[in-house]
């Protein structure tokens, strides 16, 4: 049973980095989805930040591109999230998640989030 | 603003049939997924692929498309159903993934 787990510091500062990691266990990494990073701010809904395959091609939210990079690591079997300069606006749950394909993309498997608050 | 619009609060009576929709341009090409989210949980997905459940998933949930709408029914709502619901699918340009901005049901 594959499961998903979340994982970086819940405190950065503003102008700061936020830096995750979304660790894959009972799975490997290394098939035909995409592992991707949802971000909820408080009482609010869900934002798609970004994909990455296990290849390492990338796919951005365009309102976060400027900002974001993510990477995927197959030998540790995980995969991770950067969002420079951050504001309060990015104080929000982050969940890993993996995006697989039946007659079209759904997520099948969630890890159950972390919180990031930026503040000084 | 979204570019798949949901109605923000649906409201149903316990035991009775409710839809939960979503509107976009990119549903008349592409399905959308539902997702449920309690209070402090991580989603869980409901509805893929149009009209397909994961295990564990209630025959009561169902899904259907009908050209800009994709739509979410609870046949017989039950209390646990009391949840925000959201829909995913692509953005107008088809490039990139969006969120609906999620409906808040409510089970009196």
């Amino acid at each position: 049973q594959v499961e998903l787990q979340e994982s970086g510091p819940g405190l950065v500062k503003p102008s700061g980095t936020l830096s995750l990691t979304c660790a894959v266990s009972g799975g490997s990494i290394s098939l035909n989805n995409w592992w991707t990073w949802v971000r909820q701010s408080p009482g609010k809904g869900l934002e798609w930040i970004g994909d990455i395959s296990h290849t390492g091609n990338t796919n951005y939210n365009p309102s976060l591109r400027s900002r974001v990079t993510m990477s995927v690591d197959t030998s540790k079997n995980h995969f991770s999230l950067n969002l420079y300069s951050v504001t309060a606006a990015d104080t929000a749950v982050y969940f890993c998640t993996r995006r697989t394909y039946g007659d079209d993309w759904y997520f099948d498997l969630w890890g159950p989030g972390t919180l990031v608050t930026v503040s000084s | 603003s979204s570019e798949l619009t949901q109605d923000p609060t649906v409201s149903v009576a316990l035991g009775q049939t409710v839809k939960i929709t979503c509107q976009g341009d990119s549903l008349r090409s592409y399905y959308a997924s539902w997702y449920q989210q309690r209070p402090g949980q991580a989603p869980v997905l409901v509805i893929y692929d149009k009209n397909s459940r994961p295990s564990g998933i209630p025959d009561r949930f169902s899904g259907a498309n009908s050209g800009n709408t994709a739509s979410l029914t609870i046949t017989g709502a039950q209390a646990e159903d009391e949840a925000d619901y959201y829909c995913f699918s692509r953005d107008t340009s088809g490039n990139h993934w969006v969120f609906g901005g999620g409906t808040k049901l409510t089970v009196l």
